[in-house]
């Protein structure tokens, strides 16, 4: 089984300002993937950046890169140049590649201020 | 291209009436799934389907809960009877498998929030 823990149940950051979600995991899987998803007040889940386990480098999708590091099992979100439209909840998931199931974290609730 | 599509998005019920939810995947997505999002258990996968067959069902709750996927492009999710602890927003997500180490990111749609009284 999957575990993920996100350690920062709620951040305030300032606007503009770089912010870094940390997530951690544990699983026995050889190969997995990991990603981050947002889901803003209105409720919907949006994907945001995906690392494979077996990516050398780390995943960067415009202001979103994902700081990975396997052998600490951590799959850290950095947000730069922050943005009033950041606020919202973050989750981290792993997938197992086998039967497809995504495991989520319980999620930071992040809090840009002007 | 259209994201995944539920209905309702909203659904008030009282408790003992049966509850339909519904999904319609992105067109060529051959994996669906269904969530369950709870302040209290966080999102939970309660069952998910490959090419219209049910993989694995080990998440759903009890047997008042069942899910069909009659065709590619269409998949219920039933409780019957519901009960007040099934208020919950429930997510249905689909992806593809293009193969190899290809990535399949499962794409969510935005939900339908219940409410049983």
């Amino acid at each position: 089984a999957q575990k993920i823990t996100q350690t920062q149940p709620g951040m305030f950051v300032q606007e503009k300002e770089a912010v870094t979600l940390d997530c951690t995991y544990d699983t026995s899987d050889q190969s997995y993937g990991l990603f981050w998803y947002k889901q803003p007040s209105s409720g919907e889940m949006i994907f945001l950046i995906y690392q494979g386990s077996y990516d050398e480098q780390n995943a960067t999708e415009g202001r979103y890169s994902l700081n990975f590091q396997k052998a600490r099992k951590s799959a850290n979100l950095v947000i730069s140049a922050s943005q009033l439209g950041d606020s919202a909840m973050y989750f981290c998931a792993t997938l197992n590649f086998g039967n497809e199931k995504l495991t989520f974290g319980t999620g930071t609730r992040l809090t840009i201020i002007p | 291209d259209a994201g995944v599509i539920q209905s309702p998005r909203h659904e008030v019920t009282e408790m003992g009436q049966e509850v339909t939810l519904r999904c319609k995947p992105i067109s060529g997505h051959n994996s669906l799934f269904w969530y369950r999002q709870t302040m209290m258990r966080g999102l939970e996968l309660l069952i998910y389907f490959n090419n219209n067959v049910p993989i694995d069902d080990s998440g759903m709750p009890e047997d008042r809960f069942s899910a069909k996927m009659p065709n590619a492009s269409f998949s219920t999710l039933k409780i019957q009877p519901s009960e007040p602890r099934d208020s919950a927003v429930y997510f249905c997500a689909s992806s593809s498998r293009p193969g190899g180490t290809s990535v399949n990111t499962q794409y969510f749609g935005p939900g339908t929030r219940l409410t049983v009284l």
